[in-house]
């Protein structure tokens, strides 16, 4: 299985701050990267795809990079509906494994 | 609108069984691989198990196989997880996924979950 390692774990951050999440994979997954968000009680909500292609009706403050091991979502300017849990998740090869997730959370 | 409405949650206990359904609509579903990802409570996101569009190809988690069961019935746009020989870990929301297909596989359609307990 390929292993995703978010981080950080956590982190507090203001309205209007610039944010960024990192995660990498043990290895290269190429481009075959994706991002979720999660609030509390509702399903993952598919926020990136393709390491940096933005879903529909996704934000254009949220940006995805990377390829190969080393990937980054931004969120530009946080938003107050942007407190959440984020995954990053690997769709190169079955089981399809997922980051631990990344809390943010208000300062 | 694609919608992905999961049912057949609820308690059950140690070595018992239950099955999931996934009601699909708004899509060919038949045109789609699917897929079962639960959420044990605080924890993460683990991918369970998929199928692919025409059901005659499956794969499961390590910790699941031999024990759940993936199917689909394409006439009835619907998703079902045979769930066995369950165990306390087996505690989680289970969430019903669409694949977006090829080339890039993501998940681009959740459901809202159904809660499985396993608990004496």
């Amino acid at each position: 299985d390929i292993q995703m390692t978010q981080s950080p774990s956590s982190l507090s951050a203001s309205v209007g701050d610039r944010v960024t999440i990192t995660c990498r994979a043990r290895q290269s997954i190429g481009s075959y990267l994706n991002w979720y968000q999660q609030k509390p009680g509702k399903a993952p909500k598919l926020l990136i795809y393709a390491a940096s292609s933005l879903q529909s009706g996704v934000p254009t403050r949220f940006s995805g990079s990377g390829t190969g091991t080393d990937f980054t979502l931004s969120i530009s300017s946080l938003q107050p509906e942007d407190f959440a849990t984020y995954y990053c998740q690997q769709s190169y090869t079955t089981p399809q494994t997922f980051g631990q997730g990344t809390k943010v959370e208000i300062k | 609108e694609v919608q992905l409405v999961e049912s057949g949650g609820g308690l059950a206990q140690p070595g018992g069984s239950l099955r999931l359904s996934c009601a699909a609509s708004g899509f060919i579903f038949s045109n789609y691989w699917m897929h079962w990802v639960r959420q044990a409570p605080g924890q993460g996101l683990v991918w369970v198990s998929r199928i692919n569009a025409d059901g005659r190809s499956t794969s499961y988690a390590d910790s699941v196989k031999g024990r759940f069961t993936i199917s689909r019935d394409n006439a009835k746009n619907t998703l079902y997880l045979q769930m066995n020989s369950l165990r306390a870990e087996d505690t989680a929301v289970y969430y019903c996924v669409r694949e977006s297909g090829w080339p890039k596989n993501y998940f681009d359609y959740w459901g809202q979950g159904t809660l499985v307990t396993v608990s004496s």
